[in-house]
């Protein structure tokens, strides 16, 4: 059975580093194909997609946050940590890990939601 | 950066409808499309990938089509658990999510 659960501050300051971890089970970070993403969504807004991260640690970000975001997995391979720099209140958000075979989501953890104010 | 749109926004629907939403890509993304369905305070489910593939455990009720630059998910027929919101995703360049369909009650 796999599954995903989000950590980590609940609020954030504006231009504050949130540091998020997904702790999964169920699955191999060291599998051929195995992916970890983020995504997250606004209060009641659409999903966006943030960031991926393979078996192979080969890394993608999305274009219009790259500069802000890193992903990264533990040599453990069962938690993956994604940073992002300079908080700003638009960026409140639920955000959710994910597994990810090739790129799609299949499994989706239940999410935490970051609240950015000073 | 590939756009995705969605139409409708909103759909009103009754129990036993036959629904379809659409989903358009600003250039072509091939078949890489999956579809999820979202209810209230939960997260998301693949409902469909690679356009057409049906995800394990999923009502035969969904279907996916298209390629290129259009899809349409269809629901033969509306049940109540399906009143929800639909978003479609590409992954033929990273990724994109549309902006979401809510399917409510008519």
């Amino acid at each position: 059975q796999i599954t995903l659960k989000e950590s980590g501050p609940t609020l954030v300051k504006p231009t504050q580093t949130l540091t998020l971890t997904c702790t999964f089970s169920g699955f191999s970070l060291s599998t051929s194909g195995v992916g970890v993403g983020w995504i997250r969504q606004p209060p009641g807004k659409a999903l966006e997609w943030l960031a991926l991260i393979y078996w192979n640690d080969d890394k993608r970000y999305s274009p219009s946050l790259k500069s802000r975001l890193t992903i990264t997995k533990d040599t453990s391979k069962t938690q993956v940590v994604l940073t992002m720099t300079n908080m700003d209140p638009v960026d409140t958000a639920t955000y959710y890990c994910a597994h990810s075979s090739v790129w799609y989501f299949n499994y989706w953890g239940q999410g935490t939601l970051v609240t950015v104010s000073s | 950066d590939i756009q995705m749109t969605q139409s409708p926004s909103t759909l009103s629907a009754s129990v036993g409808d036959r629904v379809a939403i659409t989903c358009r890509a600003s250039q072509s993304i091939s078949d890489w499309l999956a579809w999820y369905q979202q209810k209230p305070g939960k997260a998301p489910k693949l409902l469909i990938y690679r356009a057409s593939s049906l995800e394990s455990g999923v009502p035969s009720r969904f279907s996916g089509s298209g390629s290129g630059t259009e899809f349409t998910l269809t629901i033969s027929s509306l049940q109540p658990d399906d009143f929800a919101t639909y978003y479609c995703q590409q992954y033929n360049s990273y990724s994109t999510f549309g902006q979401g369909t809510k399917v409510e009650i008519k």
